[in-house]
């Protein structure tokens, strides 16, 4: 199956600071989305984006297809920015595949 | 106004016993899956229906099986809990099975531990 790689896999940040994450893939893929999973465990998504750039509010993200990767954007980050970040994608079998998750802290 | 729920959110039991997890959603989706996040924080899906045929069924324990009566809702049924199924199982759903329509919202999880 498709691989995902994502890193660092841990993150901390001083608040207002910008930072980026990064998503490895293996196989060409249809789909890839970004999660952030909350201190409380909830799954938003935040991004369905299987290539180029897409912005909402200070996060952004992009990816690049053909070189198998993406790109999280957190400017200006605040501590509600904190918990675990999932990059997941869907090589033509249905499957969501999900990475190990970069955990992001960011203090006050 | 939720849009994807499960129930219950914790549910504590013992080894042996068999036990249930309900999913609904709201948003006029196609397609729901059941995950599993594992202590790690590791996702991995286990199921997933669309307009409730069964089209994803990954090398899990025949313990479990999911049952879904329209499209709406998705429930997962557990039979003769061991410990390591103690985890957190996660409901989503989506418009479709692949590609643009398969962007995923999730549910809150149910926290299940096994004693």
């Amino acid at each position: 199956g498709i691989q995902v790689e994502q890193s660092p896999p841990d993150l901390i940040l001083q608040e207002g600071a910008n930072s980026t994450l990064r998503c490895n893939f293996s196989d060409s893929v249809n789909n890839l989305q970004w999660f952030h999973q909350n201190p409380w465990g909830q799954l938003i998504n935040l991004f369905y984006i299987p290539s180029g750039t897409k912005q909402n509010g200070r996060l952004s993200a992009t990816t690049v297809a053909t070189e198998r990767y993406s790109l999280l954007y957190i400017s200006s980050s605040q501590t509600t920015d904190s918990g675990v970040y999932f990059c997941a994608v869907e090589s033509n079998d249905y499957k969501l595949s999900f990475g190990a998750g970069t955990t992001v802290t960011v203090r006050a | 106004d939720t849009a994807v729920s499960q129930t219950p959110k914790y549910l504590v039991t013992q080894m042996g016993n068999d036990k249930s997890i309900k999913c609904e959603q709201n948003l006029g989706h196609d397609t729901m899956y059941w995950y599993k996040q594992d202590s790690k924080k590791f996702l991995k899906i286990m199921f997933s229906y669309n307009n409730k045929e069964l089209i994803i069924n990954e090398t899990v324990p025949n313990r479990f099986s999911p049952k879904s009566p329209d499209k709406a809702h998705l429930n997962l049924h557990i039979n003769s809990l061991e410990l390591g199924d103690s985890a957190v199982y996660f409901c989503a759903s989506s418009q479709g099975p692949s590609g643009g329509a398969n962007r995923q919202f999730f549910g809150p999880g149910t926290r299940l531990t096994v004693l």
